[in-house]
């Protein structure tokens, strides 16, 4: 079974409005940890947002906010006012504390935030 | 601070020719790892190293090598390399005793095997 599933292949998104990307994990662990990350076309992976299972508040950074919903096992990244450079690849991953530090990556989320 | 530096940025071989990637970080991380990225699959862990001294399999390492030189330095060898390793190479790190124990990624290294 996928750890890391994220739905939708292609986003997008006006300028300046807010967009969800989803992302859905599976596991019976009870310690994880859920992570976003922004590819642009330059490459590079940028670390974006994090949440820890534990954790009560819905994680916050800047524009970027996961929406968590721990029983439903969803980590759905949000952006609000979209902007230009936003356009790019965006990868939900996960880590397991039972599995020490192995990282689960999804397939990708391609956003186009048009004008 | 670099953070974490990879070479060579790009990269063509012929089938069964040998290569070694190099990676370094300046963090003082102690976990250090290697993924490859191909089109529609997202990132795959190829191998990972705990700490200095530690090296363990992921979810792809038939073909590959690695070498945990000191804390600083993670080298990733292909012995005889295939047309199926063309794939993005990237090389990050982690502080495990961080409660969030981010990975940072290098910018990666575009491998072709012809």
């Amino acid at each position: 079974a996928q750890k890391i599933t994220q739905t939708q292949p292609g986003m997008f998104v006006q300028e300046k409005e807010a967009v969800t990307l989803d992302c859905t994990y599976d596991t019976s662990d009870p310690s994880y940890g859920l992570f976003w990350y922004k590819q642009p076309s330059s490459g590079e992976m940028i670390f974006l947002i994090y949440q820890g299972s534990y954790d009560q508040q819905n994680a916050t950074e800047g524009r970027y906010s996961l929406n968590f919903q721990k029983a439903r096992k969803s980590a759905n990244l949000v952006i609000s006012a979209s902007q230009l450079g936003d356009s790019a690849m965006y990868f939900c991953a996960m880590r397991e504390r039972s599995r020490g530090n192995q990282f689960y990556f999804g397939t990708g989320t391609s956003l186009t935030v048009i004008p | 601070n670099a953070g974490v530096t990879q070479t060579p940025k790009f990269q063509v071989l012929k089938t069964g020719q040998s290569m070694t990637l190099q990676c370094a970080q300046d963090m003082n991380h102690n976990s250090m790892y290697w993924y490859r990225q191909d089109p529609g699959m997202g990132l795959r862990l190829i191998y990972y190293s705990a700490s200095e001294g530690t090296t363990d399999k992921g979810e792809v390492p038939n073909g590959y090598n690695v070498s945990r030189l000191n804390k600083r330095e993670f080298s990733l060898r292909l012995e005889s390399a295939a047309p199926s390793q063309t794939s993005v190479y990237f090389c990050a790190s982690s502080d495990p005793t961080t409660n969030t124990d981010t990975q940072y990624f290098g910018p990666g290294t575009r491998l072709t095997v012809l």
